[in-house]
C-alpha cells in the first residue's frame, strides 16, 4: 500500500485479555519494526524483522509480548494477559532495506482497563 | 543506556522567524541521523537525514547540521510557519544496524 497501515487504530481491553495488533508495511519494504510510544516521549524500539525473520526482539518488555511476520509482509504484535501498564501507542514502521529511513504508520492506541 | 535527546524542551518562535532545534546524541558509533516531525495524533514523519561523512545537508526550508566532535545535531527551519508546529525528534542509527534510537523530542510552537 501507499503507507504503513495499522489496525485497530483504537483498542480498549480488559486486564488479563490478549490483544493482537496488526501492521501492513509499505509494499516492497523488507524491514519491519515495532515501537511503543508513551505521551511526550520518542518511540521506543520493541522488535524488528527482515522479511519473515525476527532479527532482534530485545526491546520486548517481557514474555507476554510476541511478534510474528510469517510471510514477510503483514506482522502481528500480540500481548498476552494484558496489564494496565501495557497501555500505550504501538507504532509499526517499515523501511526498504535494513538501516534505511523508517516510515511510520498512524499507530494503534491500546488502553487496558 | 542508549540515549538521544534526554528531555522534551519547548521552543516558541514567531511566524516568519528561523527555528533551531538541537539534539545531543551519546553514541560515537552512530553514523546516520534522522529528523522526524510528529503532529498531534499522527505518526512521526521523516523530514531530513544526514550521514556522518557530511556536516550539513539542506532540504526545502530545512537544514540539518552535524557536529561529530561534540556529538550534536541541529535542525534549522527557515521562515517558520504555523504548520511547522509539532514535536520534532532526532534519531540515530549505527552502521549496518537497524535499531533507530529516538530522543524524547522538542515541541515547537509557532506564534502567528
Amino acid at each position: 500500500g501507499a503507507g504503513v497501515s495499522q489496525s485497530p487504530r483504537y483498542k480498549v481491553t480488559k486486564r488479563g485479555q490478549d490483544v493482537a495488533l496488526r501492521c501492513d508495511p509499505i509494499s516492497g519494504h523488507v524491514s519491519l519494526y515495532w515501537y511503543r510510544q508513551a505521551l511526550g516521549q520518542g518511540p521506543e524500539f520493541l522488535t524488528y524483522f527482515n522479511y519473515e525473520a525476527q532479527q532482534d526482539k530485545s526491546g520486548l518488555p517481557n514474555d507476554r509480548f510476541s511478534a510474528e511476520r510469517p510471510e514477510g509482509s503483514i506482522s502481528t504484535l500480540t500481548i498476552q494477559r494484558t496489564e494496565q501498564r501495557d497501555s500505550a501507542m504501538y507504532r509499526c514502521a517499515s523501511s526498504l532495506a535494513p538501516g534505511n529511513t523508517i516510515y511510520f504508520g498512524e499507530g494503534s492506541w491500546l488502553t487496558v482497563v | 543506556g542508549e540515549s538521544v535527546g534526554l528531555h522534551l524542551p519547548t521552543l516558541s518562535v514567531q511566524e516568519g522567524d528561523n527555528s533551531i532545534i538541537n539534539c545531543a546524541y551519546s553514541n560515537s558509533a552512530s553514523d546516520y541521523f534522522i529528523w522526524y516531525k510528529q503532529e498531534s495524533g499522527k505518526g512521526p514523519q521523516f523530514i531530513i537525514d544526514i550521514r556522518s561523512n557530511m556536516d550539513k545537508r539542506q532540504g526545502q526550508r530545512v537544514t540539518v547540521l552535524l557536529n561529530k566532535t561534540v556529538k550534536h545535531l541541529s535542525l534549522q527551519i527557515a521562515a517558520t510557519q504555523p504548520g511547522d508546529s509539532a514535536v520534532y525528534f532526532c534519531a540515530e542509527n549505527r552502521s549496518g544496524g537497524f535499531k533507530t534510537i529516538f530522543g524524547a523530542g522538542t515541541r515547537l510552537f509557532v506564534k502567528a
